[in-house]
Parts: C-alpha cells; structure tokens; sequence
C-alpha cells in the first residue's frame, strides 16, 4: 500500500509567521504534489515536483515555494502566512500513469 | 469551458438503488481518468482508474468512458450508507503542462 503522511493534521499560525509542511512518501515515487483545497474551488495545484531538487509552479504558486531535498520529502512552505493562506493542504504523490495517492491533509489556520 | 466538469449536487438515491455520477471534460486528447472518493473532513481516496472507452468494473463500482463524448461515468451498485462521500472526477489533461486536472466533486448522499 502506497503511505503519505503529512507533519501535521491541524496547524494554527499567526499572519506573518512562516510555515512549513511536510510529507513524505514511503513508495519511492517520482512525482509529489501539493494541492491545497476550499470549499467552491476544488483542488488547486500549488507546486509540484518530478525529482529531487526539482520543481514546477501549478496553478497558485503565489505566496508559497517548496523544497525536495530528498526523493522522499516534499515540503511546502508559506513565507509569510496570510489570513487567505487558511486551507486544507494536501500533498500527493503519482505513481505511473497519473494515479495520485493523497496524504491525510493538514487544517492550517492562519489568525 | 471549464477542463473537468461535475453536477455538484447534491445526489439523493435510497440504500441499494444505483448512484451515477457524471463527468465530462474539454480535452480531446486525454488518456487517463480517474474516479476519487472523498469522505467529509478526509482526503481523496482513488478507487477507480479507465483508460479505454467501454465499461470497468471493480465490485460495485463501474466506470464507463466515452472518448467521442467527452464524458466519463462511475455507477455505484446497491448504495450504502457509508457510499455517502464527494466523488471527484479527475482527467489528465495535455492541454498546458501534462497534468491531472480535478473535477468540482458530486456530493452523493445515500439514504438509510
């Protein structure tokens, strides 16, 4: 079975901190992802990754960068977290064939 | 146009009638789709994949493609209870960068 796991499942920040999440895979998958989700949007693509080191914007890289420093870590991280950063993340990783495996999510809060 | 679209619901059935769902998308040349499920508060869960036009079936679920049509369906058999989840179509679009492109999600509630 396919197991990604996310640091944390509920996250509060003040505005302005900075945030990192992680995840990490156990599958050596090539291909990670990070979505973040809200209610009327769906699942938007922040940045995703193809190899270590590597990284591609998505759709909403505003406000966010990564790091994958490691095959199996993937890190998202908010410079400077906004009140409108406050979302479920969650990052996913492909196995062949597009078929995308998610972690358990993390609730970030951002007051 | 939207890349993937879904009737948000929500969808009522009784328990044991069949559920479908709907999904149709605005690339002509994907090749790759996928059903998730998603129950509230969770993430999605992948529960099927289709390639081909045709049917597959995997338990109670079947999908149904239709390249021509642009349309891809997911038929749940004999509803539970515990069906009761968001169902989000998503497509692997080459349209922009070669990407899976998810769907809105049909709310589906399965009535005891």
């Amino acid at each position: 079975d396919v197991k990604v796991t996310q640091s944390s499942r509920y996250l509060v920040k003040r505005t302005g901190e900075k945030v990192f999440l992680e995840c990490v895979q156990d599958m050596d998958h090539e291909n990670m992802f990070w979505y973040r989700q809200d209610p009327g949007l769906g699942l938007r693509l922040i940045y995703f990754s193809y190899d270590v080191k590597m990284k591609e914007k998505g759709d909403i890289p505003e406000g966010y960068s990564v790091s994958r420093e490691k095959k199996e870590r993937f890190s998202l991280i908010l410079e400077s977290a906004s009140t409108n950063q406050t979302s479920m993340y969650l990052c996913a990783t492909e196995l062949g064939l597009y078929e995308q495996y998610f972690g358990p999510g993390t609730r970030l809060t951002v007051t | 146009q939207k890349e993937v679209e879904q009737n948000s619901g929500p969808l009522s059935v009784p328990e044991g009638a069949i559920a479908s769902l709907n999904c149709t998308y605005s690339d002509r040349v994907s090749q790759s789709f996928f059903w998730y499920r998603q129950y509230s508060g969770k993430s999605p869960e992948l529960i099927m994949s289709i390639y081909s036009n045709g049917d597959k079936e995997d338990g109670r679920f079947t999908a149904q493609l239709n390249k021509a049509s642009q349309y891809v369906s997911l038929l749940i058999r004999d509803s539970q209870p515990s069906d009761s989840a968001t169902y989000l179509c998503a497509v692997n679009l080459k349209t922009s960068y070669d990407k899976v492109i998810f769907g809105p999600g049909t709310s589906l509630s399965v009535i005891p």
